[in-house]
């Protein structure tokens, strides 16, 4: 089956800890994507990918990491410098820049 | 700075309704704009692109339409079922696209009652 997966589901962080998300995908897209889901707020794009090995930050950069090493794999890290981590994680990837957008089934981020 | 507007913010309707969910953009400099399906706790299905050139696009009983000069695209649907009760969410692509980000309107949850 072709599609994104996003790992794990449910993910808890205790105070100061960097947790990892992870996203793969296996359609041979160039370009992938992290956004955020809040409540009320839509989503809004955290970090994206166009080629291995580059990235850019997106809107709400602040207080994440990601890296891209392989074409189908593009982990995002959620710092301790991240205040509010507290949302649903959406992963996209897309066959272009300019292509429809694939997404994952989310991870929601949980701070104990 | 575009933004994307969809209102109403929820909608119920009964089974075998037709009806519409708006979406608004302030920048008409748009290269696509994307209609998706969100069902509770899960991601986004991608319904329905439309090019900036096009004026409308369908699948099914979905019809999605563009006016670009005037900011708003439209998502038709008909004959709704329970089974389309989910949140709706329009996003759109930038003419100088950063990357391909997406900007998205907050959705519009839709209800329909058997």
């Amino acid at each position: 089956d072709g599609g994104i997966t996003q790992s794990p589901k449910y993910l808890f962080r205790k105070e100061g800890q960097n947790v990892t998300l992870s996203c793969e995908q296996n359609l041979n897209h160039d370009a992938m994507y992290w956004y955020r889901q809040d409540p009320g707020q839509g989503l809004r794009l955290i970090y994206y990918s166009q080629i291995v090995n580059d990235f850019q930050k997106g809107d709400i950069a602040e207080g994440y990491s990601v890296s891209r090493e392989k074409k189908e794999s593009f982990p995002l890290t959620v710092t301790s410098a991240q205040k509010n981590p507290t949302a649903f994680y959406l992963c996209a990837s897309s066959a272009g820049n300019v292509e429809t957008q694939y997404f994952g089934p989310g991870t929601r981020l949980l701070v104990l | 700075k575009q933004e994307v507007t969809q209102i109403p913010a929820a909608l119920s309707v009964p089974e075998g309704e037709n009806l519409v969910l708006n979406c608004s953009f302030t920048d008409s400099a748009i290269y696509n704009l994307q209609w998706f399906r969100q069902d509770p706790g899960k991601g986004l299905t991608s319904l329905l692109l439309i090019q900036s050139s096009q004026r409308e696009q369908t699948s099914g009983r979905l019809n999605a339409s563009l006016d670009k000069s005037s900011g708003r695209s439209t998502l038709y649907i008909a004959a709704s079922q329970p089974g389309d009760s989910a949140t709706y969410l329009c996003a759109v692509s930038l003419v100088y696209n950063q990357g391909g980000k997406l900007i998205f309107g907050q959705g519009t949850e839709l209800s329909v009652k058997p």
